[in-house]
């Protein structure tokens, strides 16, 4: 069990561009899970993968974000056309479907500053 | 729907007293509760969780949350704070089961102990 792994830590970048963040869950979890985390306030639901499958998305989440899970493994955020509110730490979370499939194992975020 | 409300942003105690962090759930299915815990600069760990088995959950570093239905509450306490306990604690809630799997976390309260 070597936890979940999130890439980069830090992301600074300029209003307008694009970024993609990577995550890699626990190896035998099948959940993936996508949070933002803004100073002051708990994680914010993004959006949930069951293997492959994006099972559930937030209506907060705007058009401009995008996640992945193509083979059912590692996943990747996409923020097309950043804003200064896109600023904030993504966090991603894996959990298992067997005993314990509740509790959430997260990784330590990537930082996204938006300037 | 989901949701959890936790009572105060901001508690301080001093080593050696009793801590008490309150928590409020809304669930129209019976909830899994948690509360996680987040160290400076770490990503969020799980403390404990009711899974509707006993109501009174013990968890690690002396930890304990009672699920009280009428109250709709789970308030964690622990009887005696430790310096290194000074954290922040999120209080979450999901569903589970046939309701899905998507944890929603309350707003947070950090704890600050006192020497």
């Amino acid at each position: 069990d070597t936890g979940v792994s999130q890439n980069p830590r830090h992301k600074i970048t300029k209003r307008g561009q694009n970024v993609t963040f990577r995550c890699d869950p626990i190896s035998e979890h099948n959940r993936l899970y996508w949070y933002r985390q803004t100073l002051g306030q708990g994680p914010e639901f993004l959006t949930y993968f069951q293997n492959e499958a994006q099972l559930e998305k937030s209506r907060l989440l705007s058009d401009r974000f995008s996640a992945e899970r193509p083979k059912g493994s590692f996943s990747t955020l996409e923020i097309q056309r950043t804003e200064q509110g896109d600023s904030a730490m993504y966090l991603c979370a894996s959990s298992s479907t067997g005993a314990n499939n509740e509790k959430l194992f997260f990784g330590s975020g990537t930082q996204l500053s938006v300037l | 729907a989901q949701s959890v409300t936790q009572l105060g942003s901001h508690v301080s105690v001093s080593e050696g007293a009793l801590v008490l962090l309150r928590c409020n759930y809304s669930s129209s299915v019976p909830p899994y509760l948690f509360w996680y815990v987040q160290y400076p600069n770490q990503g969020l760990q799980l403390l404990l969780k009711y899974t509707s088995a006993a109501t009174l959950v013990k968890g690690i570093n002396g930890f304990e949350a009672e699920f009280k239905k009428s109250e709709t509450s789970f308030h964690l306490t622990k009887p005696s704070a430790h310096m290194s306990d000074a954290a922040e604690y999120f209080c979450a809630v999901t569903p589970g089961g046939t309701g899905g799997f998507k944890t929603i976390f309350g707003a947070g309260t950090r704890l600050f102990v006192k020497a």
